[in-house]
């Protein structure tokens, strides 16, 4: 099967820095991409990485090692906006492949503390 | 550019019943994706177009749901003969082609009640 894990929840304060895992277990990997989704909102793209090392846009970055297959979506400077869920996602075969999909991982709930 | 269009927001149904969805995609996107959500849960793939070809189904959706695409603009997504299990926000996603990032844009969603 395929799986992407994630923790459930995470909490932390106004201001702070946040780290959120994801390990993946697919039958290909082309990509991992993080999408953030308020309550009874769309899903929006964030971030993704084809290649190992760190991505930084703004606030947020992302990371990738390919060989652990594992990477986290770091956020910075939390603001209360930040409270949302955020999902890691892998492409897994080619994107030119007829055959490609991407997939979710269950979601990770941030809670942003004053 | 005026996003990713679903239709309806909500629609209630009795069990039993059918029920057809419909997507928008962003005009110049020519792929296309099906994904369901239920609450505390990530979006599950349901089907992928590629131009008016549906190049992938999900091996978890059962006969009673079925997609289109024709001309490779919309896409309608139906449901047949409704079950409780079936109720979930139903999202379309579309993108531009690429061999390397992909970024989905995502619409707003068909949240599905069956009664």
């Amino acid at each position: 099967g395929q799986s992407l894990e994630q923790p459930s929840e995470v909490t932390a304060v106004e201001g702070a820095i946040v780290q959120i895992n994801c390990t993946y277990q697919t039958s290909g990997f082309y990509g991992l991409s993080w999408y953030q989704q308020h309550d009874g909102g769309a899903p929006t793209f964030l971030s993704y990485n084809g290649l190992d090392g760190l991505e930084e846009t703004g606030r947020f970055s992302s990371f990738l090692s390919r060989s652990d297959s594992y990477g986290y979506l770091l956020l910075q400077e939390l603001q209360m906006k930040d409270s949302a869920s955020y999902f890691c996602a892998v492409r897994d075969s080619p994107g030119y492949s007829s055959a490609s999909k991407i997939i979710f991982g269950s979601g990770t709930r941030l809670s942003i503390r004053p | 550019d005026t996003g990713v269009s679903q239709n309806p927001r909500h629609k209630i149904t009795k069990r039993g019943q059918n029920v057809t969805f419909r997507c928008d995609p962003i005009s110049e996107h020519n792929r296309l994706y099906w994904y369901r959500q239920t609450l505390g849960q990530g979006p599950e793939f349901l089907t992928y177009f590629q131009n008016e070809a549906q190049l992938e189904k999900s091996r978890l959706l059962s006969d009673r749901f079925s997609a289109e695409r024709p001309k490779g603009s919309f896409s309608t997504l139906e449901i047949q003969r409704t079950e409780q299990g079936d109720s979930a926000m139903y999202l379309c996603a579309s993108s531009p082609y690429s061999t390397t990032n992909e970024k989905l844009f995502f619409g707003s969603g068909t949240q599905l009640s069956v009664l």
